[in-house]
Formats: structure tokens, sequence, C-alpha cells
């Protein structure tokens, strides 16, 4: 069966510091990847989204930048973090493009301080 | 721009009533829709899609209704329980594309 693993589950960063969180799934190949940001109250924000290795689409102008360097990695970074970059994190799978039933990590919670 | 709305106001509804969920949205045509549960500090878990061609979908006590005409979405649990307090997410797909839109979900509350 499929799983994915997000981690850390929490940080606690200063501004202006660097960011790397990092997803990776199992059990199955090609799939692909998104990270969303969850303000409180808010919808899923789509961030990147990824259709294979070294294919990185951005959604919203930002200080974050996306990496796939492994068909099941994806790297959520930042080189100066601001506040307004707290949030929930969560990184997705999906399988079928246009279906797109997505399967959900456990997410980060990001706080800048 | 494309929008979605969900009640942000909580529902609160006795155990084994039917709780009924609306998602509302506008400037889209989706071709999938789709409800996730989204338990606090958790990530949302997939529950149903129905596609744009169906009235109905059912899944255990679960059922969504899809009206296109009223770009409309009912989520109805039936006999609730408390487990199935959560929040309940909204998303719509269209065909061929990666750029799910999620509503900001309902809460649901179920008193035993």
């Amino acid at each position: 069966s499929q799983t994915i693993h997000q981690w850390p589950a929490t940080l606690v960063q200063p501004v202006g510091s660097p960011l790397s969180l990092e997803c990776t799934v199992e059990g199955t190949s090609n799939p692909n990847l998104y990270w969303y940001r969850q303000a409180a109250g808010r919808g899923l924000q789509l961030l990147f989204y990824s259709v294979g290795i070294g294919q990185i689409s951005s959604e919203v102008p930002q200080n974050l930048s996306a990496s796939r360097p492994q068909d099941r990695q994806f790297i959520l970074s930042s080189k100066k973090l601001l506040l307004s970059d707290s949030g929930f994190y969560l990184c997705a799978w999906s399988v079928f493009r246009g279906r797109n039933e997505q399967f959900f990590g456990p997410g980060t919670r990001l706080t800048v301080l | 721009s494309q929008k979605i709305e969900q009640n942000s106001e909580a529902l609160n509804i006795q155990e084994g009533k039917t709780a009924t969920l609306t998602c509302n949205y506008t400037n889209y045509s989706p071709a999938y829709l789709q409800w996730y549960r989204q338990d606090p500090g958790r990530g949302p878990v997939f529950l149903l899609l129905i596609r744009e061609n169906e009235k109905e979908k059912r899944k255990e006590r679960l059922k969504v209704t899809f009206d296109t005409t009223l770009k409309q979405s009912l989520f109805h649990i039936t006999a609730s329980q408390p487990a199935d307090s959560a929040t309940y997410l909204c998303a719509l797909d269209k065909t061929g594309g990666f750029k799910t839109i999620f509503g900001a979900g309902t809460r649901l509350f179920v008193k035993a």
C-alpha cells in the first residue's frame, strides 16, 4: 500500500532563517506531487506541483521554492523565512491527471517568529 | 475569479441524525467534485469523488449530490456518530488539470 511521509511535524523558525521540508512517497511510481499551505480557517492553497523528476510548476509568487530530486521525493525550501510563511504545510500525491484524488501527508506546522 | 463557498459556521447535530453540508461554487465548470475529511492537526483524507455527469454517489453512510445547474454539491452523512466530528472540505477539478481548488471546509460536531 502507498504511504506518504512528511517531516518535521512541527517547526519553529526565526524570521530570515532558511527552511527545508521534505516529503516522500512509498508504494507508487511516478506520482504527481503537490505542496499546499493551509492558514487557519482557510482553504488549502496550492503552492507547487510536480509531474516528474525536476519538473516543478509554481502557483503563487512567493519566497518559497520546490524541488523534486527523486521520483518520490519532494522538497519545499526557502532561503529566508517571512512571518507570513507561518502555516500548516501539506504534501500530497495523486496518480491520475485531472481526476486528482489526492492523498495527503500528516503535515508540518511551521511557526515563524 | 473561481470561488468555492462552504458554510463557515460549524454544524452541530445529534447522534443518529443526518448531517448535510453544502458546497457552492462560482465562475467554474468542474469535471469532478471531491469531498475530504480533515481532523485537527492532520492532513485531509479523501472520501468521495463525483463526476459532472453523475447526479449522486454513495459510499456506506455517505451520499454526495452534484447539481451543475445550481453549481452546488450536498454531502450527507446518515446515522451520524460522534466519530464523524471533523472538518469536511469540498474540492473541484477540471479534466486534465492539476489545480484542485479547495473550499475552507465546514466543521461538523456530532453530539452523543
